[in-house]
């Protein structure tokens, strides 16, 4: 079955150490996004990928970072720099970027920091 | 920068009652999509609205783009237990789907 996994559901994690969330698609798509959600907001995107080898900031990258070596996967590490980093953090993908690509969601990892 | 305001923030209501939840934008929408959360799940694709006057439907969800306006209404009919979750319209408004999500609207059904 084609889809997004996001791994693991659920992270606990001291202050000042640095945790890496996982995102796997197999969709075959070329764009991967990065968001978080904070209870009663909306989302927020940190960080998106158009094409393997390439991302850019979005509206809060401080104290996070991305890369993208294959097209399947764009891991999200999140740097004992981000000031309140407990969050659920969501990847999505879509198979292009232009307005008519659907992003389509994983099922999130919810971060907490102890 | 673009925001979309949902209303309500929250809904309750009987089990078979229809209901509205609005979608406005402070500036001019290209593209609107919706989409379902349950509580500590991720996103659910419901529909996607690209011109103004669209509307289009799915089972008894039904979603429209009123372009002039610059809002978007997403309308349950008969609603079910089925239909409760967090609700979010989401706009492409640089290009590059950059998306911008509304604050959501939690729907509780009661039976």
């Amino acid at each position: 079955d084609g889809g997004i996994t996001q791994s693991p559901k659920y992270l606990f994690r001291k202050e000042g150490q640095n945790v890496t969330l996982s995102c796997e698609q197999n969709l075959n798509h070329d764009a991967m996004y990065w968001y978080r959600q904070d209870p009663g907001q909306g989302l927020r995107l940190i960080y998106y990928s158009q094409i393997v080898n390439d991302f850019q900031k979005g509206d809060i990258a401080e104290g996070y970072s991305v890369s993208r070596e294959k097209k399947e996967s764009f891991p999200l590490t999140v740097t004992s720099a981000q000031k309140n980093p407990t969050a659920f953090y969501l990847c999505a993908s879509s198979i292009g970027v232009t307005r008519a690509d659907t992003q389509y969601f994983g099922p999130g990892t919810r971060l907490t920091v102890l | 920068s673009q925001e979309l305001e949902q209303s309500p923030q929250s809904l309750i209501v009987q089990e078979g009652k229809n209901l509205t939840i609005n979608c406005t934008s402070s500036k001019t929408l290209y593209g609107l999509y919706w989409y379902k959360q349950k509580y500590g799940e991720g996103l659910i694709f419901l529909m996607m609205l690209q011109k103004g006057g669209e509307e289009k439907s799915h089972e008894k969800i039904t979603a429209k783009l009123d372009e002039k306006k610059q809002q978007s209404s997403l309308h349950i009919t008969a609603s079910q237990p089925s239909h409760a979750g967090i609700y979010l319209c989401g706009a492409d408004s640089q290009g590059a789907q950059k998306l911008v999500f509304g604050q959501g609207t939690r729907l509780t059904i009661n039976p």
